[in-house]
């Protein structure tokens, strides 16, 4: 089957830093995506990976690592804004296109 | 810039009423996916075309089906719906980009509540 996990919550403060793994068991792998969803309203495009490394923007990065099925999205000077669910997807396919396979996501709280 | 547009945004029905969800994808984007989003839930493929073809089927009910037009714009279409059909369903549009990777975008979901 397919399994993608990623932890239910997490809980930081404004101004720190705070890291979402995701771990991911797929018949394919064509790139990892995360996604930061407010609720009720459409995910949100953050990143994408399909090498090995990390990926920086801004103030997100993501990492991936294919041969541990690993990935890590890194949220650093954590706003109050930043308050929502990240959801780790992978493209389970062979192509460079296809179907998303999304992680029950990771409810992240940033609290004063 | 332009973002994937669907409507209505919120929908209410009735049991065994039927229901369509319209989703206009981001211009020049050519491939259009739906899923759909239980409460608490993460988003589940249902369907997805290229070209105006579908190119994939999930776990979609024999009860939908869905096309997409000339204009890339496409339409899902829900008959005899029932309690467990309420949910976010929401339409990403995505296009190959230069090293031929493809991304979605996602359109703000229309909600639908079956009473």
């Amino acid at each position: 089957g397919q399994n993608i996990d990623q932890p239910t919550e997490m809980t930081a403060t404004e101004g720190a830093i705070v890291q979402i793994n995701c771990t991911y068991q797929t018949s394919g792998f064509n790139g990892l995506f995360w996604y930061q969803q407010h609720a009720g309203e459409a995910p949100t495009f953050l990143s994408y990976n399909v090498l090995d490394g990390l990926e920086e923007k801004g103030r997100f990065s993501s990492f991936l690592s294919r041969s541990k099925g690993y990935s890590y999205l890194l949220l650093k000077e954590l706003q109050m804004k930043d308050s929502a669910s990240y959801l780790c997807a992978v493209r389970p396919s062979t192509d460079s296109w296809g179907k998303l396979q999304f992680g029950a996501g990771t409810q992240v709280v940033v609290t004063p | 810039a332009a973002g994937v547009i669907q409507s209505p945004r919120h929908l209410i029905k009735e049991k065994r009423e039927t229901a369509t969800l319209k989703c206009y994808p981001i211009p020049r984007h050519d491939t259009v996916y739906w899923y759909q989003q239980g409460p608490g839930q993460d988003p589940q493929f249902l369907i997805s075309f290229y070209e105006k073809m579908q190119s994939d089927k999930g776990s979609i009910p024999d009860r939908f089906s869905a096309q997409q037009f000339s204009d890339y714009h496409s339409e899902l279409n829900m008959s005899s719906l029932e309690l467990g059909d309420s949910a976010l369903y929401f339409c990403a549009s995505s296009e190959l980009g230069l090293a031929g990777e493809e991304t979605q975008y996602f359109g703000p979901g229309t909600r639908l509540l079956v009473l």
